[in-house]
C-alpha cells in the first residue's frame, strides 16, 4: 500500500493566488482528517470526512477555505484567496473508521508558504 | 474538555540512553491513548496505543502503559539510538474521530 499520498510536497505562492492541495487516501479507509500544523498552534483538525460526506468543518478558519471530497479516493483542500498567514505544513489522514481506535494515517503533508 | 500535557523539549540524550517522555490526560469515560512519532520532513506516525488500562503498548522498542489511577501514559525506550530523533505526540481520543493531541516533544539522540 502506498500509503496517504498529498500533492505537492511544497507550495510558495503570492498572497492573494488561489492553492488547491490534494489528498489521496488509503483504499478502503471511509474517514479522512485535513489538518494544519504551525509552530504556535500546533495541529489543528480542519476539517473530517466520513464516506465521503464532510461531518465536521467547525475547525475551517474561515470562508477562503474549503475542500470536497468527490470520492472515496481523493480529496482537495482549496484556500482562496491565500494570505502570509496561511503559511503552514497541510497534513492529510484517513482512517479504518471515525472513532479513531484504530488510528490515522498521515500523508507527508503540503508545505505552504504564502509570500 | 478533555486535554494531554506532555513534557517540554527538547530532550538530548546520548545513544543507548534510556528515554522517558511523560504525558499525563484529562478525560471523561475511558479514553483510547495513542503516541506518534514524527520524523523531520514527515507526517505523523502511529506508533503504539492502548485501549484500556493496565494496558501496555509496544512497537519498535518503545513502550507505554495505560494508568488510570495517575491519568498517565509515559512513553519509554531502554537504548536510544541516533534515527529515534523525531517529535513524539501523545494523543488520545474518547470514542469520536477527534482526536486530542499534546504540543509533542522533540527529541534528539548525539553519537
Amino acid at each position: 500500500d502506498a500509503g496517504v499520498i498529498q500533492s505537492p510536497r511544497h507550495e510558495v505562492t503570492e498572497m492573494g493566488q488561489e492553492v488547491t492541495l490534494r489528498c489521496k487516501p488509503i483504499s478502503g479507509h471511509n474517514s479522512l482528517f485535513w489538518y494544519r500544523q504551525t509552530m504556535m498552534r500546533g495541529l489543528e483538525l480542519l476539517i473530517y470526512f466520513n464516506n465521503n460526506v464532510p461531518i465536521d468543518d467547525s475547525g475551517m478558519p474561515e470562508d477562503r477555505f474549503s475542500a470536497k471530497m468527490p470520492n472515496a479516493s481523493f480529496s482537495t483542500l482549496k484556500i482562496q484567496p491565500s494570505e502570509p498567514r496561511d503559511s503552514a505544513v497541510y497534513f492529510c489522514a484517513s482512517s479504518l473508521d471515525g472513532v479513531g481506535e484504530y488510528g490515522y494515517t498521515f500523508g507527508s503533508g503540503t508545505r505552504l508558504t504564502v509570500v | 474538555g478533555d486535554s494531554v500535557t506532555q513534557m517540554e523539549g527538547p530532550v538530548t540524550l546520548s545513544e543507548e540512553a534510556f528515554l522517558t517522555i511523560n504525558c499525563t490526560y484529562t478525560a471523561t469515560g475511558y479514553p483510547s491513548l495513542f503516541w506518534y512519532v514524527q520524523y523531520p520532513g514527515e507526517g505523523l506516525q502511529l506508533l503504539l496505543k492502548a485501549t484500556k488500562a493496565d494496558d501496555k503498548g509496544s512497537n519498535k522498542g518503545f513502550e507505554a502503559t495505560y494508568r488510570k489511577e495517575t491519568t498517565s501514559f509515559h512513553l519509554e525506550k531502554g537504548s536510544v539510538q541516533v534515527s529515534d530523533s523525531a517529535v513524539y505526540f501523545c494523543a488520545l481520543t474518547s470514542g469520536t474521530y477527534k482526536y486530542i493531541f499534546g504540543t509533542g516533544t522533540r527529541l534528539k539522540v548525539l553519537a
